[in-house]
């Protein structure tokens, strides 16, 4: 129950495409659903998050879509470009005493020029 | 931004010596602080987390007496590998959570068991 799926574990994408990239949890306590970027060597930066209580959210190319009902939420990358190669992992918690994340198994996208 | 800076970013030991890792949330306070192993082209894996002024909670299989972790101060906990062998090496991330929510990461520590 405490796990989040991630998929697909990795993800060609030509410039200028569409990235999407799909999580789904369980448990219906977490509250909060982080999507953070990692490149190699480097520590995970957080990217966009979003609450249950709106079904989409968007930051500039970046847009999480939520599905309560379905227990899903996706990250839609929109014009992708090379720099955007990096490992990218979805996350998902709920409040209490620890209030830790529960990563995705990780998604390697290359965008390829 | 919410800063948390993790020194060393790499560091080679000798088998059987200890090595720490310090994590600083540099703008915040934070009242939690997390620690992650990772092991290449895999997820982050919570080793333990910790609480300013209270021991640390384990995950399951993780060995407290190998990984001591202090959180002495809203700003700072260690981690140190005690009697490191080569199996111990791997990448160490913290993570800061603050008291207003948002969880802010390290740029890792690449640990080297020689």
């Amino acid at each position: 129950q405490q796990q989040v799926k991630q998929s697909p574990q990795s993800l060609i994408v030509q410039k200028g495409g569409i990235s999407i990239i799909n999580c789904a949890y369980e448990n219906t306590a977490f509250d909060y659903f982080p999507w953070y970027q990692q490149f190699p060597g480097k520590g995970p930066a957080l990217l966009i998050a979003i609450r249950p209580d709106v079904s989409e959210k968007k930051e500039g190319r970046f847009t999480i879509s939520f599905n309560k009902s379905a227990k899903q939420f996706s990250l839609h990358i929109m014009d992708s470009q090379p720099g955007d190669s990096a490992t990218y992992f979805c996350a998902a918690t709920y409040g209490g005493a620890t209030n830790k994340l529960i990563f995705g198994t990780g998604t390697l996208l290359a965008v390829q020029p | 931004g919410a800063v948390v800076s993790q020194h060393p970013s790499r560091v080679i030991c000798k088998s059987g010596t200890s090595v720490k890792i310090e994590c600083r949330s540099l703008d915040f306070q934070a009242t939690t602080m997390f620690w992650y192993r990772q092991f290449p082209k895999k997820s982050l894996m919570l080793m333990a987390t910790s609480n300013e002024g209270s021991k640390a909670t384990y995950e399951q299989g993780v060995e407290k007496d190998k990984f001591l972790i202090n959180h002495a101060s809203l700003t700072l906990s260690t981690l140190t590998v005690t009697s490191a062998h080569p199996e111990d090496s791997s990448f160490y991330i913290c993570s800061a959570r603050a008291t207003s929510g948002g969880y802010t990461f390290g740029s890792g520590t690449r640990l080297t068991v020689v």
